[in-house]
């Protein structure tokens, strides 16, 4: 049961690269979010998507993008890495049942920005 | 402004005592409240949630009880034990999956 699995784990770019982070879930779920966490706060909501072809924005997503052309993938792209933008990425996903339906949550992406 | 807030970075506990983590927020808004389990080097794992017209959820050794009109909510853990040592974000939803996070508190469970 792979669950929601996020590419790569770890990752150091320069200023000003591009990147995307990639996220998958095997669980056919609708809902998918991106946030990330920094030392001190908690999550954060980058983007989010209610389902294939649909995104919105969270509190935080300016320097992110995202698309959704699947139900399985949600890749979140940073357009021109900034030293601001080094955080922990977390990928999550849920079903969109009646009440509240858990997010299950990947490992993370640890993204340092020089 | 932040709309969901954990007040305490940390919490020592002996184990077979009970733990109590708070959690306050602004938003009367919210329709659900949660909390998540965090250990390190893994994604966050769900752990209970109450929906905003009860006061009360129980699951197990785990019991959250929402206060509207405070607005303030508490996870208990009862009996603690070792493998509750974590950090506990609490969280609120404003619809369509949206969560909005506390700081997050690290439990420490002591034998």
């Amino acid at each position: 049961n792979a669950g929601v699995t996020q590419t790569p784990k770890f990752q150091v770019l320069k200023t000003g690269q591009s990147m995307t982070l990639q996220c998958a879930q095997d669980m056919n779920h609708e809902y998918m979010s991106w946030y990330r966490q920094d030392p001190g706060m908690g999550l954060r909501l980058i983007h989010y998507s209610v389902g294939a072809g649909i995104t919105d924005q969270g509190e935080v997503p300016n320097g992110y993008n995202v698309s959704r052309s699947t139900t399985e993938d949600f890749p979140l792209r940073l357009l021109s890495a900034a030293p601001s933008q080094t955080s922990v990425y977390f990928c999550a996903s849920s079903s969109a049942g009646q009440g509240y339906q858990p997010q299950h949550f990947g490992d993370g992406t640890r993204l340092s920005i020089l | 402004d932040q709309q969901v807030k954990q007040n305490s970075p940390s919490l020592s506990v002996q184990e077979g005592r009970i733990s109590i983590l708070n959690c306050d927020y602004t938003n009367s808004m919210f329709d659900y409240f949660l909390w998540y389990k965090k250990y390190p080097a893994e994604g966050p794992t769900f752990l209970i949630s109450i929906s905003s017209i009860k006061d009360k959820n129980e699951d197990g050794r785990f019991t959250v009880f929402l206060n509207k009109s405070a607005k303030h909510l508490s996870l208990h853990i009862v009996p603690s034990q070792p493998g509750d040592s974590a950090v506990y974000f609490c969280a609120a939803s404003e619809g369509a999956q949206k969560l909005v996070f506390g700081q997050g508190t690290r439990l420490t469970i002591n034998p």
